[in-house]
């Protein structure tokens, strides 16, 4: 079966310390896609960061990076210098070549304290 | 700002009736997906359009059907609804849809709730 799982229901951090939102998958494909979304309380659902399941490099997006171990199936997200605007749900997903539809896990909730 | 509308954003409605519940895609996107969120099962994917095409179906409820309009807009009809339709539907779009692997881009969803 095609999972997500994201092992933290809710993360605390403080406001410009850093943070890793954990993320395990599991597809028996070799060809697809990883992202973070952002899900602020406006439930808006905001992509932060994707990576390619065949790009070793981990992928970047100013503050934000992953550690994407594909051997493990894992794909961790790094919030450095976090600020409160990023207290929100963050869900973990991937999609394939043969399936487009994006298969989430149930989320971490973060809060950022001042 | 996405680029995928939806509305309305917010419908509230009676058990057994039906709602439509509409979305347009960005601009030059083919595929729209919908994906339904609720407390207890998360989000969940229930179907695809592709140019106007059905091209996958999820948990989708017999109740629940969709379309894709020539202009690339879809609506998603939910009919006999039950309180635990009850939840955020969101539509989202990508370029192609074919090869997968792509970038979704999400709509600010509708919230439906059925009294």
């Amino acid at each position: 079966a095609q999972t997500v799982t994201q092992s933290q229901p809710e993360m605390s951090v403080q406001e410009a310390e850093t943070v890793t939102l954990s993320c395990t998958y599991d597809t028996s494909e070799s060809d697809y896609y990883l992202f973070w979304y952002k899900q602020p309380p406006s439930r808006q659902m905001i992509l932060v960061i994707r990576q390619e399941a065949y790009k070793q490099q981990n992928a970047t997006e100013n503050r934000f990076s992953v550690n994407f171990q594909k051997a493990a199936k894992s794909f961790s997200l790094k919030i450095s210098d976090s600020q409160l605007g990023d207290a929100a749900m963050y869900f973990c997903a991937y999609n394939t070549r043969s399936q487009g539809n994006l298969i989430f896990g149930k989320g971490t909730k973060l809060s950022v304290k001042p | 700002d996405s680029g995928v509308t939806q509305t309305p954003k917010h419908l509230i409605t009676a058990t057994g009736q039906r709602v439509t519940l509409r979305c347009s895609p960005r601009s030059g996107d083919l595929s729209v997906y919908w994906y339904q969120q609720s407390l207890d099962q998360g989000l969940q994917f229930l179907i695809q359009y592709y140019n106007g095409e059905e091209r996958a179906k999820g948990n989708i409820l017999e109740r629940f059907s969709a379309q894709q309009f020539p202009d690339l807009h879809s609506e998603l009809n939910l009919s006999s609804l039950e309180l635990g339709d009850s939840a955020l539907y969101f539509c989202a779009s990508s370029s192609s849809g074919r090869g997968a692997r792509e970038t979704q881009y999400f709509g600010p969803g509708t919230r439906l709730l059925v009294l």
